[in-house]
């Protein structure tokens, strides 16, 4: 059973290019979370989606920030316009959805970084 | 969430019992105890997690007081491998919440 896949792992942008990063979670899970980790810092929250479904994006800043899970396909998280300070590693995880207590099950990360 | 409480870094030799505390003294009563690590720059991997029972897997085992104001993750035989940052998170059971990461403990092996 593979677990959750990032792609790209390393991703290298200009600053006012787009980024895209992936997300395909575990086989049978519905739910994933999208978290950046600064340089030097712990993992902070971003969005929660369910299937064609934002759930939480309180942790997304609101501008140049998106994310969506399609019916079909990986969950995307799309930087527009990016700048230096969006250099970060994103993870996501992915949990099965079900009701009660929910482990998440992370990915290895996409390494962005803005020149 | 409950706030939760972890030394900065900890040492352990190889082949010795690793013992990392956690204070989560506001846990409420439906809220579990997850452990979490982080090898150098990988994506944070699933450790343990329980309520209020002590609980046992392949990695390590989850110590929780009876008051549940603490516990501690042990790993029996620490192998230079388990050199990584732990993160110890407090979560609600019931919604499917996002997972409030701390600054952890960065435990280092030593040989």
């Amino acid at each position: 059973n593979a677990g959750v896949m990032q792609n790209p792992r390393h991703l290298v942008r200009r600053r006012g290019q787009e980024a895209r990063l992936r997300c395909s979670p575990m086989k049978g899970h519905s739910h994933v979370y999208w978290y950046r980790q600064l340089p030097e810092e712990g993992l902070k929250f971003m969005v929660y989606l369910q299937k064609e479904n934002i759930i939480d994006e309180s942790g997304m800043p609101k501008e140049r920030f998106s994310a969506e899970f399609p019916k079909e396909g990986p969950s995307i998280l799309r930087i527009q316009q990016v700048v230096r300070g969006d250099s970060a590693a994103y993870f996501c995880a992915s949990s099965q959805g079900l009701a009660g207590v929910e482990t998440q099950y992370f990915g290895p990360g996409t390494r962005l970084l803005v020149l | 969430d409950a706030k939760t409480t972890q030394p900065p870094s900890m040492d352990c030799a190889e082949g010795r019992a690793a013992n990392l505390p956690c204070n989560h003294s506001t846990i409420s009563g439906n809220e579990y105890v997850y452990w979490y690590r982080q090898i150098h720059s990988q994506g944070p991997q699933y450790i343990i997690h329980g309520l209020k029972n002590n609980e046992t897997n392949e990695m390590a085992s989850l110590i929780i007081t009876e008051d549940r104001k603490s516990s501690t993750l042990i790993l029996p035989h620490a192998t230079l491998r388990d050199t990584a940052v732990y993160y110890c998170i407090v979560r609600p059971t019931a919604a499917i919440s996002d997972m409030r990461f701390g600054a952890g403990t960065r435990l280092t092996v030593k040989p």
